[in-house]
């Protein structure tokens, strides 16, 4: 069975600082992984997805993300961090057929960014 | 192009009272999901639609039941409400299962008391 573990609930970073938001996963076949973004009294959007071919994966607002399956981690990084990028992110996991087709969220980690 | 919908946006109801969450897409997406949110949990799913015509239960279904309508609309009913049903409930679709992106509406945010 899929898992999904976000190590943090809650990162806080100073503004221009690099962001990390770690994300382990657990797959018995080879796993689609995303990462999403939700603002607040929001919905969740995408920010990047790993489906195959390279494992470095660029998504919006400058973030991108790492496969590497010999950790089975997926975590996302940005550069230098703006006060709008406070918010939860959840790293997912999805196994493709069948009743593996859904989603499987991790538990979220907010991101707190101080001017 | 409204993407996902979802009505109410809050709601309040007693214990025993009953009540149906509605949803729909203008995507054409295939398939439909209902997930609830609670503080340090993440999403859980509660139900899933992978094309018109078919529901299946996710990790959370007890207490709940779906409706397929068509192709754009997947409601969620709570026959009986519970305060352990206090939560916030998010619709989503995709055009398929697997690895496609699943797209989210506002939410419903609803307190059983």
């Amino acid at each position: 069975a899929q898992s999904v573990t976000q190590l943090g609930s809650h990162v806080s970073v100073s503004e221009g600082a690099l962001v990390l938001l770690r994300c382990n996963y657990s797959s018995s076949v080879p796993p689609y992984l995303f990462w999403y973004v939700q603002y607040p009294n929001q919905g969740l959007q995408l920010l990047l997805k790993y489906t195959t071919g390279a494992t470095l994966v660029k998504g919006i607002n400058g973030f991108e993300a790492e496969f590497k399956k010999s950790e089975t981690s997926f975590h996302l990084t940005k550069p230098s961090a703006h006060m709008s990028d406070a918010a939860e992110y959840f790293c997912a996991v999805s196994a493709y057929g069948g009743s593996q087709g859904n989603l499987i969220f991790g538990k979220g980690t907010k991101l707190s960014v101080k001017p | 192009n409204a993407g996902v919908t979802q009505t109410p946006k809050f709601q309040v109801l007693k214990t025993g009272q009953s009540m149906t969450l509605q949803c729909a897409q203008d995507m054409n997406h295939n398939s439909m999901y209902w997930y609830r949110q609670d503080p340090g949990m993440g999403l859980r799913l509660i139900y899933y639609s992978a094309s018109e015509g078919t529901t299946d239960k996710g990790e959370v279904p007890n207490g709940y039941n779906v409706s397929r309508l068509n192709k754009r609309e997947f409601s969620l009913r709570l026959e009986s409400a519970a305060p352990s049903q206090t939560s916030v409930y998010f619709c989503a679709s995709s055009e398929g299962m697997g690895f496609y992106e699943q797209y989210f509406g506002p939410g419903t945010r609803l307190t059983v008391t």
